[in-house]
């Protein structure tokens, strides 16, 4: 299994529907993990961080399943201003740095 | 208030010239990052400081080297730019990382955009 893996996406999804991506990792000793936004030609800004079971902040849920090692990200009641990529960061697994998805991109239509 | 700065904020260079991009922050976090990110791919992490001590990934190319001058200045230099160069180049800071299980939120810059002629 890679270190970190998404959703391929694009996610075409008219304004109002709930849409959610996974996110699957391999470092099974992870404790942090993180969804990060990022607009095109932009840099990436954090949407939420989750160190336990899940977090939820307004429309956007996520979840963590330790057993089956994977993230998601719900986004409900979707906004045209939703658009963008979204990337799932787990811990390295061996060192001390933050490993990057690739990236799914979400595209909100009205 | 920015908290992590880059300049600049596009740099055109030519094939083979040195280039320097600079990264400084006000958060006094332990931690600073330096990736790279080519149009519709993922940051890939070249390297970070943890205080002074320096981590290179085993893939980063030795075209690409880092100077920690103090906690806030961070410097990226490519010492031969190629084409293949032409990228984002992202610098993000953290509070500490302890390795493995836990880690800090990442603060980005805006980046700096680099074009290779």
């Amino acid at each position: 299994r890679k270190e970190v893996e998404q959703d391929p996406g694009p996610f075409n999804v008219p304004e109002g529907a709930t849409v959610a991506f996974n996110c699957t990792y391999s470092n099974s000793a992870s404790q942090s993990f993180f969804w990060y936004r990022q607009d095109c030609r932009k840099e990436p800004k954090l949407l939420m961080s989750v160190y336990s079971s899940g977090n939820e902040d307004g429309r956007f849920t996520a979840q963590l399943n330790r057993a089956s090692q994977y993230i998601s990200l719900l986004i409900r009641d979707s906004k045209l201003s939703d658009s963008a990529t979204y990337l799932c960061v787990v811990p390295q697994q061996a060192g001390t740095a933050l490993i990057f998805g690739k990236g799914t991109t979400l595209s909100v239509s009205s | 208030d920015a908290m992590v700065i880059q300049n600049p904020r596009y740099q055109v260079t030519q094939f083979g010239k040195p280039v320097t991009l600079s990264c400084s922050q006000t958060l006094n976090h332990n931690v600073m990052y330096w990736y790279q990110q080519k149009s519709s791919q993922a940051p890939k992490l070249l390297f970070h400081y943890y205080d002074k001590d320096f981590n290179n990934e085993a893939d980063t190319p030795d075209n690409f080297q880092s100077r920690r001058p103090n906690t806030s200045f961070c410097f990226l230099d490519i010492r031969s730019p190629g084409l293949g160069d032409a990228a984002m180049y992202l610098c993000a800071t953290s509070k500490a990382t302890s390795g493995g299980a836990w880690a800090d939120t990442q603060y980005f810059g805006p980046g700096t955009r680099l074009t290779v002629l």
